[in-house]
């Protein structure tokens, strides 16, 4: 079992442009979280999703942020005309129900916007 | 809302030596379930140790330990016999359960405590 993969590791984005970072789930896992690290901070929660449905999106910000998770591939986190603001690490974690067992977390994707 | 404090920036402990990290959080809530995190230099997220809320007795790991004070909602982890593979940011984070059962999926971290174990 490869474990939660996360790609790219390292992405480095102009002011502007598009941001998509990918995560695909363990095998037999269909409950996607996504989280935001800031430097020097703890995860912040942002998206709950399971296969194409949004469980619970209030850790999004409103604008430029959206997330999917279809019934076919890997779940994607999408930032539009990225600003400075939005460099920071985000993880993605995945659970096989709604389990209180904790989540396996990826290795995360580093996000450098310049 | 709930929050989850982790007082200690920063820590380091000799190897072989005990290390004991504090982390207190707030919530009204009766049922839920508290982890600690560890995430070395390669980012990795990796789940140390659980516990429930309603149970009493502290959880164990290996060499890693909790001591949970429901009343004074503190929880803190305990690292003995500290090796210097144990050299990571640990995080704290809270749970809160879902009313339809199983969780309600939001994990919430504590700044982070960055833990260094000398040779």
């Amino acid at each position: 079992n490869a474990g939660v993969m996360q790609n790219p590791r390292h992405l480095v984005r102009r002011r502007g442009q598009e941001a998509r970072l990918r995560c695909s789930p363990m095998k037999g896992h269909s409950h996607v979280y996504w989280y935001r690290q800031l430097p020097e901070e703890g995860l912040k929660f942002m998206v709950y999703l399971q296969k194409e449905n949004i469980i619970d999106e209030s850790g999004m910000p409103k604008e430029r942020f959206s997330a999917e998770f279809p019934k076919e591939g890997p779940s994607i986190l999408r930032i539009q005309q990225v600003v400075r603001g939005d460099s920071a690490a985000y993880f993605c974690a995945s659970s096989r129900d709604r389990e209180v067992y904790g989540y396996t977390f990826g290795s995360g994707t580093r996000l450098t916007v310049v | 809302a709930q929050t989850v404090t982790q007082s200690q920036p920063e820590m380091s402990v000799q190897e072989a030596e005990t290390v004991t990290l504090s982390c207190t959080y707030d919530t009204s809530e009766n049922n839920y379930y508290l982890f600690w995190y560890k995430q070395p230099p390669s980012r990795q997220m990796i789940l140390v140790i659980r516990q429930e809320a309603y149970k009493q007795q502290n959880a164990t790991e290996n060499r890693f330990s909790v001591n949970f004070q429901k009343a004074a909602k503190s929880f803190s982890l305990k690292i003995s016999d500290s090796q210097l593979g144990d050299t990571a940011m640990y995080f704290c984070a809270f749970m809160k359960p879902s009313y339809y059962g199983g969780s309600q999926g939001n994990l919430i971290f504590g700044k982070g405590t960055k833990l260094s174990v000398k040779p």
